[in-house]
């Protein structure tokens, strides 16, 4: 079965500074990745994915993520943290076998100090 | 609508009534999930509808919960004689496809949150 950990339930940044948020999945293949994000009082919606090609993903709002097999991480960053980028993030993960069933993360609830 | 609505958003309760959930999913997604979100934990997968195939219920946690999806549409999650561990929000999200084509990103609705007393 599909395990995901992100690493801290909650991030505090400063306006500006680097956000750094941690995903370690587990399986021995790796599968199709995920970071949704979730805005107060707001359904979760797609940042970003990873599925094949490339292994540094690009999303909205300036995030981006890198799939590193060695490490079994995909860790989503922002060079600069804006006050809209208070949100909760989940990490995602699914099998590459056709499986429909995301498997979330915990989530890492993120603010921003002026 | 534009995006998936979902009904009730507050809900509350008592214990061991019978509660009703409505999804309304984006025109033409043929795939269709219930997760269920508590406090300070991720998102438990309770079931998923995929056009006429049969539903995969493997991860409704007790016979007291049940869910159908009429005409390929609209979805009601039914939970009956409601616990206090019940208490959570009951998220919907639809997909354009399933199965082989799925492409990870699904569309949330923004939850009924259920508290039962």
């Amino acid at each position: 079965a599909q395990s995901v950990t992100q690493l801290g339930s909650h991030v505090s940044v400063s306006e500006g500074a680097l956000v750094l948020l941690r995903c370690n999945y587990s399986s021995s293949v790796p599968p199709y990745l995920f970071w949704y994000v979730q805005y107060p009082n707001q359904g979760l919606q797609l940042l970003l994915k990873y599925t094949t090609g490339a292994t540094l993903v690009k999303g909205i709002n300036g995030f981006e993520a890198e799939f590193k097999k060695s490490e079994t991480s995909f860790h989503l960053t922002k060079p600069s943290a804006h006050m809209s980028d208070a949100a909760e993030y989940f990490c995602a993960v699914t099998p590459r076998s056709n499986d429909y069933k995301l498997s979330f993360g915990a989530g890492t609830t993120v603010t921003v100090r002026a | 609508g534009a995006g998936v609505s979902q009904s009730p958003s507050n809900k509350v309760t008592e214990k061991g009534k019978d509660v009703e959930l409505r999804c309304d999913p984006i025109s033409g997604h043929t795939a269709l999930y219930w997760y269920r979100q508590s406090l300070g934990q991720g998102l438990e997968f309770l079931i998923y509808f995929q056009g006429n195939s049969a539903p995969d219920k493997s991860g409704l946690p007790s016979d007291r919960f049940s869910a159908e999806r009429t005409g390929g549409s609209v979805s009601t999650l039914t939970i009956q004689r409601t616990q206090q561990e019940d208490s959570a929000v009951y998220l919907c999200a639809s997909s354009l496809h399933g199965g082989a084509k799925f492409a990870g990103e699904l569309f949330f609705g923004e939850g009924s949150r259920l508290t039962v007393l």
